[in-house]
């Protein structure tokens, strides 16, 4: 029982490459989140998926794109890299329901450079 | 969902109980107060949630004033694995599908 699995843990890009971060959770939870976290700073919002097929916007969600096509994956990708972008990356799941929300169970992160 | 205000960070002595404030003196009837924490690096971890009434789990303690517009999160016997940025989130679970992340306190438990 793995929870939330992130890949790749840690990637150096070059401004304007192009990555796709990948977030696998085997709870069969329904909602999946991408976060950022900048040093010093709280983690903040970029998209999020409320189930399979659907995705959302979130506090920062310029220069990036999410795709959620299985229910167990949500991926996270950065059509064209920029320094600004340098910076830890927490996937999410957690269950659907008011009453069935006991927290979000997170990844270990994605640490993110671009030069 | 209502702001939250902690302090920006904090002392404890290792054995000691640590108590982490929070503010939520806007929060409504349906939102529950969260308690999230993350250990230099990680991902944030779930600690602890309630209404109204005061909960306890194997992780700590959560007291919620009767008015309900603060809590305060109780680590019994803090060890120096406590040490860590706690996050308190007023959520409305039933109409809300994200959390939104403050600052946090910074708790440093010494010995």
């Amino acid at each position: 029982n793995a929870g939330v699995t992130q890949t790749p843990k840690f990637r150096v890009l070059k401004t304007g490459q192009s990555m796709t971060l990948l977030c696998a959770q085997d709870m069969n939870h329904e909602y999946m989140y991408w976060y950022r976290q900048d040093p010093g700073m709280g983690l903040r919002l970029i998209h999020y998926s409320v189930g399979e097929g659907t995705t959302a916007k979130g506090e920062v969600p310029d220069g990036y794109n999410v795709s959620r096509l299985k229910k167990q994956n949500f991926l996270l990708g950065l059509e064209s890299a920029a320094p600004s972008q340098t910076s830890v990356y927490f996937c999410a799941s957690s269950p659907l329901g008011p009453g069935q929300f006991y927290g979000y169970t997170f990844g270990s992160g994605t640490r993110l450079t671009v030069v | 969902d209502a702001k939250t205000t902690q302090p920006t960070s904090m002392d404890c002595a290792e054995g000691r109980a640590a108590n982490l404030p929070c503010n939520h003196s806007t929060i409504s009837g349906n939102e529950y107060v969260y308690w999230y924490r993350q250990i230099h690096s990680q991902g944030p971890q779930y600690i602890i949630h309630g209404l109204k009434n005061n909960e306890t789990n194997e992780m700590a303690s959560l007291i919620i004033t009767e008015d309900r517009k603060s809590s305060t999160l109780i680590l019994p016997h803090a060890t120096l694995r406590d040490t860590a940025v706690y996050y308190c989130i007023a959520l409305d679970t039933g109409t809300a599908s994200k959390l939104t992340f403050g600052t946090g306190t910074r708790l440093q438990v010494t010995l």
